[in-house]
């Protein structure tokens, strides 16, 4: 069936380094692609999406780019701050019914 | 301030017994979703309602079941609680059935805890 990949975590940074959280799926079709973010005890949040292949999705500093070749939408940002220590989750929505698939989750600790 | 609307935000039980979680989707939306998040599951689709009437079902126990009423708001109800129960209980809604080009719109979840 359907699925989504995502990078193990955590994940642990330097203020100010570069970011890369991969993210592979599984699907019929080319769904439209999200990122999500849960910040310490609060609820997901849209971070940003693609909908057709080669868009790109940005927000925040954070950037991903659909590629339909090879299933992926990895999320990336140039410098990071202590405040985007968050999980992340990739979501394709590919579920049977439309719906979206999530990733385990990547957890991302920025140290100042 | 997402528009999703879920209570109670936290709630202590004990086992065996049955709590009612409600969520108020954000205006506009029809379709809701709930989803279960435990720190060795990660986020586990549920069951979704669209327009009342159940649209997809996940991973959802038969100690578990959900209703969309009229006014679109939802209730998942819990019985016969146990332990592994305990977890975030997430409710985020959509304007369509399905997530298309949108994405879902998510509540700050209910902490239930069985002891």
């Amino acid at each position: 069936g359907n699925s989504v990949t995502q990078m193990e975590g955590p994940v642990t940074l330097s203020e100010e380094a570069f970011l890369t959280i991969n993210c592979t799926y599984t699907a019929t079709g080319y769904p439209s692609l999200f990122w999500y973010v849960q910040y310490p005890g609060e609820g997901l949040q849209l971070l940003l999406k693609a909908t057709k292949a080669d868009d790109k999705g940005s927000n925040k500093g954070f950037e991903a780019t659909y590629r339909k070749e090879t299933t992926s939408f990895h999320l990336e940002k140039g410098s990071v701050q202590v405040s985007d220590s968050a999980v992340y989750f990739c979501a394709p929505g590919a579920g049977s019914q439309g719906n979206l698939i999530f990733g385990k989750g990547t957890k991302l600790s920025v140290k100042p | 301030d997402s528009g999703v609307t879920q209570t109670p935000k936290h709630l202590i039980t004990a086992t065996g017994q049955r709590v009612t979680l409600r969520c108020s989707p954000r205006s506009g939306d029809l379709s809701v979703y709930w989803y279960q998040q435990s720190l060795d599951q990660g986020l586990q689709f549920l069951i979704q309602y669209y327009n009342g009437e159940e649209r997809a079902k996940g991973n959802i126990l038969e100690r578990f079941s959900a209703q969309q009423f009229p006014d679109l708001h939802s209730e998942l109800n819990l019985s016969s609680l146990e332990l592994g129960d305990s977890a975030l209980y997430f409710c985020a809604s959509s304007v369509f059935d399905r997530a298309g080009g949108y994405g879902y719109t998510f509540g700050s979840g209910t902490r239930l805890t069985v002891v």
